[in-house]
């Protein structure tokens, strides 16, 4: 199994311009998650899917942030426009929704700078 | 919102000895979930206990979880250089998991 795969590794661009982090989840997952991790606010929960459907997403910080997930094997994190306080390790994850309690699978992250 | 705190912020001990780590938290919980980060990387899953578990083992790795005070501990024996990293407690309320800031062992030689 390839794990959650995220693309890019590592971005840097500037103020005002678009942003798009992909990710591919676990084969079979059907929770997918976006996180944010910075020095200052550790690790975020920005929005999470069950089934390809948006269930959460009070922590996406503002109108600028978007996510989508068309089908179960990929979702993006858009990002328009972007500015230099999005800078930032963004982290995808997923898991497989069970009673008994989840274990979260998490990619290595898109690392983006703003500038 | 932080759910789970941990404590201490850092940690630094020699190689071979044991290291503790809690973390506190402020609601109900069905599970608590321990993960580990190296530098650059993503979190990895180490152990998960119920709200109905009091202690669980894997490995080199002792996890307690007192509900009625809502704290976990996470105990490393006979630590190594390896095991350095940045430790984080997750809770999960049902809603998603929700992580603590971490403490950064470091295992010196």
């Amino acid at each position: 199994d390839a794990g959650v795969i995220q693309s890019p590794r590592h971005e840097v661009t500037e103020m005002g311009q678009e942003v798009t982090l992909r990710c591919k989840p676990i084969s079979g997952h059907n929770s997918l998650f976006w996180y944010r991790q910075t020095m200052m606010r550790g690790l975020e929960l920005l929005i999470y899917f069950n089934n390809n459907v948006p269930i959460d997403d009070s922590g996406m910080p503002e109108d600028r942030f978007s996510a989508k997930m068309p089908n179960a094997s990929f979702s993006t994190l858009k990002i328009q426009p972007s500015e230099p306080r999005d800078s930032a390790v963004y982290f995808c994850a997923s898991s497989f929704a069970r009673s008994s309690g989840n274990t979260i699978y998490f990619g290595e992250g898109s690392w983006l700078t703003v500038v | 919102s932080q759910q789970g705190e941990e404590d201490p912020q850092a940690l630094s001990i020699q190689e071979g000895e044991n290291a503790t780590m809690n973390c506190s938290y402020k609601t109900s919980i069905n599970n608590l979930q321990w993960y580990r980060q190296n530098s650059g990387r993503g979190l990895v899953h180490l152990i998960l206990i119920r709200s109905n578990e009091r202690e669980k083992h894997s490995g080199r790795l002792r996890v307690t979880l007192d509900t009625s005070k809502k704290s976990s501990s996470l105990l490393i024996t006979a630590s190594r250089a390896a095991d350095t990293a940045s430790y984080f407690c997750a809770t999960d309320s049902g809603d998603g998991l929700t992580f603590g800031k971490g403490t950064h062992l470091i295992i010196q030689p």
